[in-house]
């Protein structure tokens, strides 16, 4: 199955800097989705994107949904240790399809 | 609320051996998901339940992967005979209704598989 593809792979901060990972993909989308996943858990919905061109914030987080409707991005400000984690963006092509492509993740690690 | 909740946690068998992991929705959902992650990689979906009806089964390997939900609630999914390949987490999701863009998918921690 098609999987979109995130970037980067792995990123390593210091506790405080800002973070910017971006999603693409070679089909369009109507709903963009980022999630986070702990170790030894399932993925978690952080935000959630239903239209081209939107920003989307969660508290230090936003989100947006790029124009062409292939990309979508997910900025964190400030980041905490409790930011580390695995974050996953996915999209969904059709509403009411509910079938979600997931990416193929990017790792956030924060150096001490 | 309660979560999803799914048993065991970790499974290791042998290639050829059979298992079997088991979930329990949040209670009230109508659907349910099964999803296989590779290490290194996002979730995938397996199976889809409404209710106790397959929505989507596209991307099950029928040949070993079997899935039910006999009565709308919990739900098991088999494999039988297990490959190498099949070592991953498989996760159980579940949502109140036949999800729109509009309804949140709530993840169980997962089972983590090893085939040796």
């Amino acid at each position: 199955g098609q999987q979109l593809n995130q970037s980067p792979q792995s990123m390593f901060i210091q506790e405080g800097e800002d973070v910017s990972m971006n999603c693409t993909s070679s089909s369009i989308f109507n709903t963009w989705l980022w999630y986070k996943q702990d170790p030894g858990e399932g993925p978690v919905l952080l935000i959630a994107l239903y239209k081209a061109g939107e920003l989307t914030s969660n508290g230090r987080l936003t989100a947006q949904f790029g124009i062409t409707r292939k990309d979508s991005f997910l900025n964190i400000s400030a980041s905490i240790p409790s930011d580390v984690g695995i974050y996953f963006c996915a999209g969904e092509s059709n509403f009411g399809n509910e079938k979600l492509t997931f990416g193929t993740g990017t790792r956030l690690t924060i150096i001490p | 609320e309660a979560g999803v909740a799914q048993s065991p946690r970790y499974k290791i068998i042998e290639k050829r051996q059979s298992v079997a992991f088991w979930c329990n929705p949040i209670s009230g959902h109508a659907t349910l998901y099964w999803y296989q992650q590779i290490l290194g990689q996002g979730p995938k979906l397996l199976i889809q339940f409404q209710n106790n009806g397959v929505v989507d089964d596209s991307q099950l390997p029928k040949d070993r992967f079997s899935a039910e939900r006999l009565k709308g609630v919990d739900s098991t999914l088999k494999i039988q005979p297990a490959k190498l390949e099949d070592s991953a987490v498989y996760l159980c999701a579940s949502s109140p209704r036949r999800r729109s863009a509009n309804e949140k998918l709530f993840f169980g921690s997962g089972t983590q598989l090893s085939v040796l």
